[in-house]
């Protein structure tokens, strides 16, 4: 079963640092693209991060500089170092994964982010 | 950086009727568009990647088409599971982007 698992969410306060993990189980993590994503209770979905399986990242403006992913293949496992937390910063966040790859026809496919964790809380806080 | 724009905001619908949501794409997306459904206190899940195709074990009821700027994501005949936030997502360019959400609920 393709499985991932958020932890390491909690109470911090503005200013503090975080870092969340993800463990993947049930696929080849090395050929997946992984993602952080978080939602404000009742709001949208925001986009916050992303690791090729070359290691490449990208990041949108509102956490450029401040959070960081990385990916440890070996461990099968995703992190996001987030740094100098605001309340703007609470949320759920999960997980992801996704990946491009050729059919054999040579269509380029994007599979859309198929699997999904459960979702790790974080609250900043005074 | 794309902006996705999706309508309506809220659609009332009865179980049975037919569903119509739209994603809008401030440029162009190509077909790299997937549609996601959330239920409160729930993870997304796929629906729809690459526009049109339907992820493993999504009911023949939802469909995806579009490209480009305009999609659209329908559900023929809408069962009591289906009420529920429907989100659009790109992946043409980085920062990748969700729309807004339509929420779908019971008339």
């Amino acid at each position: 079963e393709l499985q991932l698992v958020e932890s390491g969410g909690g109470l911090v306060q503005p200013g503090e640092s975080l870092r969340l993990s993800c463990a993947a189980s049930g696929f080849t993590f090395s050929n997946y693209d992984m993602h952080w994503v978080r939602q404000i209770t009742g709001k949208r979905l925001e986009w916050v991060s992303g690791i090729g399986s070359a290691g490449d990242t990208y990041y949108p403006g509102s956490v450029k500089g401040r959070f960081t992913i990385s990916r440890e293949n070996a461990k099968n496992s995703l992190y996001l170092q987030m740094n100098d937390l605001t309340a703007g910063d609470t949320a759920v966040y999960y997980c992801a994964t996704d990946r491009i790859y050729y059919s054999t026809s040579g269509k380029r496919v994007w599979t859309g982010m198929d699997v999904w964790g459960q979702g790790t809380t974080v609250t900043v806080s005074s | 950086e794309i902006v996705l724009t999706q309508s309506p905001a809220i659609l009332s619908l009865s179980p049975g009727e037919r569903a119509t949501l739209s994603c809008r794409a401030s440029q162009s997306v190509r077909t790299y568009l997937a549609w996601y459904q959330q239920k409160p206190g729930q993870a997304p899940s796929l629906l729809i990647y690459d526009a049109s195709n339907r992820a493993t074990g999504i009911p023949a009821r939802f469909s995806g088409s579009g490209s480009g700027t305009d999609f659209t994501l329908t559900i023929s005949s809408l069962e009591p599971e289906d009420f529920a936030v429907y989100y659009c997502q790109q992946r043409s360019t980085w920062p990748l982007a969700f729309g807004g959400g339509t929420k779908v609920e019971i008339k």
